[in-house]
């Protein structure tokens, strides 16, 4: 069984760009959760989507959004970026909501901003 | 506010020796908690997880050491070889929180 893939795993742009990060779920899986990685802040929670409906948001600004397909897989984008946006961002899938479900993790998309 | 405190931030240890991990949390709502395991490059791995309904959990290696009145939990892992040397995250979930809360994570180098 694949596990979950994500797209680019790299990337680099520059202040003000924006970007699309793509995430494919486990096969069966609904829920997709984004997670930001960062070397001071640790690994924080973006969003979650279940059935193409947000459930969940984290405490970052709307610079930060996304969406999910009928078919599970999700977009992360983020809009006017800032130096600080640079990080790891980690996408995680599950069968159900991700309450209570073990959550698998793809390998990230490293995102540099110069 | 860091509602999962996890300490310590780095770790040597020896091989064979036990690499403990310590983790405290705030909100009583939290019902779950894993321990997350992550080697450069990769994403984090579920490695272990309880509830609190048991005060201990072992998976070969790996045990899980809970106190709910303390809000404290710990991963020791036992006779520690260097393919154990990665970065271990505490992470807890619960109430109508659908997100993992992270600790801050402890690198673990576990030298031959």
């Amino acid at each position: 069984k694949a596990g979950v893939t994500q797209t680019p795993r790299y990337l680099i742009k520059t202040r003000g760009q924006q970007v699309t990060l793509s995430c494919s779920p486990i096969s069966g899986h609904r829920s997709v959760s984004w997670y930001q990685q960062t070397p001071g802040q640790g690994l924080q929670f973006l969003f979650e989507y279940f059935s193409e409906t947000q459930r969940n948001k984290g405490n970052f600004p709307g610079r930060f959004s996304g969406r999910q397909f009928s078919n599970s897989r999700s977009e992360m984008n983020v809009s006017t970026l800032e130096l600080g946006d640079s990080a790891l961002y980690l996408c995680a899938s599950s069968l159900e909501a991700s309450y209570r479900n073990e959550q698998f993790f793809g390998p990230g998309t490293r995102l540099t901003v110069l | 506010q860091q509602q999962v405190k996890q300490s310590p931030q780095s770790l040597i240890v020896q091989k064979g020796g036990i690499s403990i991990i310590n983790c405290a949390y705030e909100n009583t709502a939290f019902d779950y908690f894993p321990w997350y395991q992550q080697f450069p490059g990769k994403g984090p791995a579920l490695l272990i997880a309880i509830r609190p309904d048991v005060s201990e959990k072992k998976e070969g290696r790996f045990t899980i050491s809970f106190n709910k009145s303390a809000k404290q939990f710990s991963l020791h892992i036992m006779d520690s070889q260097p393919g154990d040397s990665a970065t271990y995250f505490c992470a807890a979930l619960g109430g109508s929180n659908y997100k993992l809360t992270f600790g801050k994570g402890t690198l673990l180098t576990v030298n031959p």
